[in-house]
């Protein structure tokens, strides 16, 4: 079955550190992949997007995406977090015309 | 500015009744999206539609209903039927592009949050 997994609950990084956020799909074809930010009581923001061709991705916020074929994953990153960076993040994927799938979120905490 | 509209933000039912959440997109958007989001659970699709008047079932489409009567709204129906409603809501629009279907990219509303009293 199509699934987006995100490994960890929660992280917690102090500002100005380093960020990655973990994402590992299972497809048969290589999916179409999405990062999505979501502030507590809100909705979903695109942070980027993968479909095909350079698999660095650069997004909002000065956020960053590697896609990894040989290791399946689509891990989110940034080179210094700010507090306003906590926040939710969901990894999705899709391919073709297939519904969009979800993986279960990350919760960022940035400690002072 | 373009965008969704949810309404209510907050909701509160009691037991056996039906509610209604709206949901409102100038976006000029084809496609029209239901999903729960419950801690720890990601988001779940109940319900969506591609074009108006009709629509297809998600993933969790048990005790809830919709209609698409017009391109600009997708109202969501939370039933009695529906057995643990306290949830937050969040309706999503996109564009379809054939050619390039994974380019459908979701934009979200603020979401709308239910709780069964």
């Amino acid at each position: 079955a199509q699934s987006v997994t995100q490994p960890d609950i929660h992280i917690t990084v102090s500002e100005g550190a380093s960020l990655e956020l973990r994402c590992n799909y299972s497809y048969g074809a290589t999916p179409y992949l999405f990062w999505y930010v979501q502030s507590p009581g809100q909705g979903l923001q695109l942070l980027l997007k993968y479909f095909s061709g350079d698999t660095l991705v650069q997004g909002i916020k000065g956020f960053e995406a590697e896609f990894k074929r040989s290791q399946s994953s689509f891990n989110l990153r940034k080179p210094s977090v700010h507090w306003s960076d906590a926040a939710e993040y969901f990894c999705a994927g899709r391919t073709g015309f297939q519904k969009l799938v979800f993986g279960t979120g990350t919760r960022l905490l940035v400690s002072p | 500015d373009g965008g969704i509209t949810q309404s209510p933000k907050y909701l509160f039912r009691k037991e056996g009744q039906n509610v209604t959440l709206s949901c409102e997109q100038n976006l000029n958007h084809d496609a029209m999206y239901w999903y729960r989001q419950d801690p720890g659970q990601g988001l779940r699709l109940i319900y969506y539609s591609q074009i108006v008047n009709d629509f297809q079932k998600g993933d969790i489409a048990e005790g809830y209903s919709v209609s698409r009567e017009k391109k600009e709204s997708f109202p969501l129906t939370v039933t009695s039927a529906q057995k643990n409603p306290t949830a937050f809501y969040l309706c999503a629009s996109s564009i379809i592009r054939h050619s390039v279907s994974g380019a459908n990219v979701l934009t979200f509303g603020a979401g709308s949050r239910l709780t069964v009293l």
